[in-house]
């Protein structure tokens, strides 16, 4: 079966650093994305890898280890509005997008 | 540039009763458009998706419908709401393109009772 693990909750202080983990087991591999949802709202697009690597974008940055089924992305300089949830979503042989269950970022002053 | 609504933004609706859901997206031509659902602190689950007007796939077995009568509009339905069709249901439309990023609408939290 297909399958994506990401922890389910984590708490970061204001100002500090964060690696949210994604691990997946799917069949075949043609990119990783990521999304970000407040409470509330729709998932909202934050980066696209296909290749091994880091890709920046401003505070964020998104890592891709395709021999080892795992990406993190990266947060820099939290601030409160980063709370929300963070998506990991895989795209496998068929091009059908396979969804992790989300991991909740929960920032503290 | 391109922008995708929903409506209604929320609904309350009984056990038994009918739903139609639409999302229309525009500044955009033959999009593929997805319907999904999200139960409360859940992931998403892909419930149809469309690459032409009424060509629709469906991923789950169940209850709902999904139509497509326009090129940039997309409708759920169905003829008779049951408890566990209670969440949060999202429209997205890509491009089809290398990446086929998708985006997202404002989205419809439904409530059956």
């Amino acid at each position: 079966g297909q399958n994506i693990d990401q922890p389910t909750e984590m708490t970061a202080t204001e100002g500090a650093i964060v690696q949210i983990n994604c691990t997946y087991q799917t069949s075949g591999f043609n990119g990783l994305f990521w999304y970000q949802q407040h409470a509330g709202e729709a998932p909202t697009f934050l980066s696209y890898n296909v290749l091994d690597g880091l890709e920046e974008k401003g505070r964020f940055s998104s890592f891709l280890s395709r021999s080892k089924g795992y990406s993190y992305l990266l947060l820099k300089e939290l601030q409160m509005k980063d709370s929300a949830s963070y998506l990991c979503a895989v795209v496998d042989s068929n091009y059908q997008l396979i969804w992790g269950a989300g991991t909740k970022l929960i920032i503290k002053p | 540039s391109q922008t995708i609504h929903q409506w209604p933004a929320t609904l309350v609706q009984p056990v038994g009763s009918p739903l139609s859901l639409e999302c229309t997206v525009e500044g955009t031509s033959n999009p593929n458009l997805y319907w999904y659902r999200q139960a409360a602190g859940r992931g998403l689950q892909l419930l149809f998706y469309s690459v032409g007007i009424g060509q629709i796939s469906s991923e789950v077995p169940q209850n709902l419908s999904a139509s497509r009568p326009q090129d940039r509009q997309f409708i759920l339905s169905s003829k008779k709401l049951l408890l566990s069709d209670s969440g949060f249901y999202l429209c997205a439309w890509s491009s089809g393109g290398d990446t086929d990023t998708q985006y997202f609408g404002p989205g419809t939290r439904l409530t059956v009772l």
